[in-house]
């Protein structure tokens, strides 16, 4: 398996403002990704994490808003740009642990915007 | 084509019970099926998971049955506790074209002491 840490756990931003998330992991990983989850709801998947270069956006995230970082293997950072209270979520770090398919998730932060 | 549709939404069942819960996709190139348990508060944890060119897998009290030609897969979760009150997460992995992971709805499962 693997630890894999989350910076901040919450926040509370006011709008217009931004946060930047941190998620480090333990372990040998070849994919990281950023998911957001909005109360009682699925998992939506933000972008791919690529290391040294431009991360993979999913449709309806770009990157001017949701700008991510991954200057090495086991680290990654995502910012979440102008905040609205719309952005309020959990946004979710996940890693794939080398030579398998087996994600595992971070503990997540909570972002509340007002 | 990349949905994976989950349900029930939520579920209530007496302690020793078995829920069961079911998840259907379209796309046969999805390769990788993983379960998740996520309590309030907390980043999902995995649970268990399954190929398909397997029928079944067993892990403690949780099961996973895969039908291929069905394209659906099944969570089921034996002699049921209170502990296990949470919200649980079908997945699919696909790697043709891409790398990620599609997840179901959720269901809300509540065991009742």
């Amino acid at each position: 398996s693997a630890v894999i840490s989350q910076k901040p756990s919450r926040d509370i931003c006011q709008r217009g403002t931004s946060l930047t998330i941190q998620c480090q992991v333990d372990s040998q990983v070849t994919m990281m990704f950023w998911y957001r989850q909005q109360p009682g709801q699925s998992l939506t998947l933000i972008a791919t994490a690529n290391q040294g270069s431009e991360a993979t956006y999913e449709s309806g995230f770009v990157i001017d808003k949701f700008p991510i970082s991954r200057p090495n293997l086991t680290f990654s950072t995502l910012t979440v740009s102008n905040l609205s209270p719309e952005d309020s979520s959990i946004y979710l770090c996940s890693v794939v642990l080398a030579n398998t398919d087996t994600q595992y998730f971070g503990p997540g932060t909570r972002l509340t915007v007002l | 084509q990349q949905q994976v549709k989950q349900s029930p939404q939520s579920l209530i069942v007496q302690k020793g019970g078995i829920p069961i819960i079911n998840c259907a996709y379209e796309n046969t190139a999805f390769d990788y099926f993983p379960w998740y348990q996520q309590f309030p508060g907390k980043g999902p944890a995995l649970l268990i998971a399954i190929r398909p060119d397997v029928s079944e897998k067993k892990e403690g009290r949780f099961t996973i049955s895969f039908n291929k030609s069905a394209k659906q897969f099944s969570l089921h979760i034996m002699d049921s506790q209170p502990g296990d009150s949470a919200t649980y997460f079908c997945a699919a992995h696909i790697t043709s074209g891409t790398y990620k992971y599609i997840f179901g709805t959720g269901t809300r499962l509540k065991v009742l002491a």
